[in-house]
């Protein structure tokens, strides 16, 4: 059974670093067709796509917050972690981590987030 | 950046037919995948690869691609269908994931 676990805290004041941890069960992330994904979503708004991990180790990160994000993996945890800087209230919403699954398809791999966590709400206030 | 446009709403009564599309730029050429999120819930995988079903998810669901339009498809809807459905691409050439901005599905 495939699970996923977000954890970290409720609460960063502004300007604070965030670290939030992604455990994961029922899959390995040595597995060479995995990968995890990080997902933010503000109350009431759309779904953010903010960075993922590959089990090559390969790091991508959302264009505009890449100076911000930092994703890493801990393998004999089974934990993906996610760092952001200079926490903004901008920057409330819920977290998300997802397990990435790799397709192969004639001119490379593609990957679909196919399990989910449920989540962790994060408030930026002072 | 590559961007994908969704309606914000779509409304249906039960037993007819849900259309949702996401908009993008030649986003035939792209693999779609699509998203169920109920109230308070995290998002699901209801569809893959632009029209593929993962386990569990119902028939009535379908999804297609072409030319600058994907589209999800909800035959039969009921009542627990009504949700968010956000569709989703990875932009390879910018290595970026991308998604839209949302409908939510209203069952009148």
């Amino acid at each position: 059974q495939v699970t996923l676990k977000e954890s970290g805290p409720v609460l960063v004041k502004p300007t604070e670093t965030l670290t939030l941890t992604c455990t994961v069960s029922g899959f390995s992330l040595t597995n060479a067709r995995m990968g995890v994904t990080w997902i933010r979503q503000p109350p009431g708004k759309a779904l953010e796509w903010l960075a993922h991990i590959l089990s090559n180790g390969r790091k991508s990160y959302k264009t505009s917050l890449k100076n911000r994000l930092t994703v890493s993996e801990d393998t004999s945890k089974s934990q993906v972690v996610l760092t952001m800087t200079h926490m903004d209230p901008m920057d409330t919403g819920t977290y998300y981590c997802a397990r990435m699954f790799a397709q192969y398809w004639p001119d490379g791999r593609e990957y679909v987030d196919d399990f989910w966590g449920q989540g962790t709400l994060v408030a930026v206030s002072s | 950046s590559y961007v994908l446009t969704q309606p914000p709403s779509v409304s249906v009564a039960p037993g007819q037919t849900a259309r949702m599309t996401c908009g993008g730029n030649k986003i035939g050429s792209k693999n779609v995948h699509w998203y169920q999120q109920k109230a308070g819930q995290a998002p699901v995988l209801v569809i893959s690869y632009n029209g593929g079903r993962p386990s569990g998810i119902p028939e009535r669901l379908s999804g297609s691609n072409s030319g600058n339009t994907a589209t999800l498809t909800i035959n039969r809807v009921e009542a627990g269908d009504e949700a968010d459905y956000y569709c989703q691409v990875w932009e390879t050439s910018g290595d970026q994931v991308v998604f839209g901005g949302g409908t939510k599905l209203i069952v009148l």
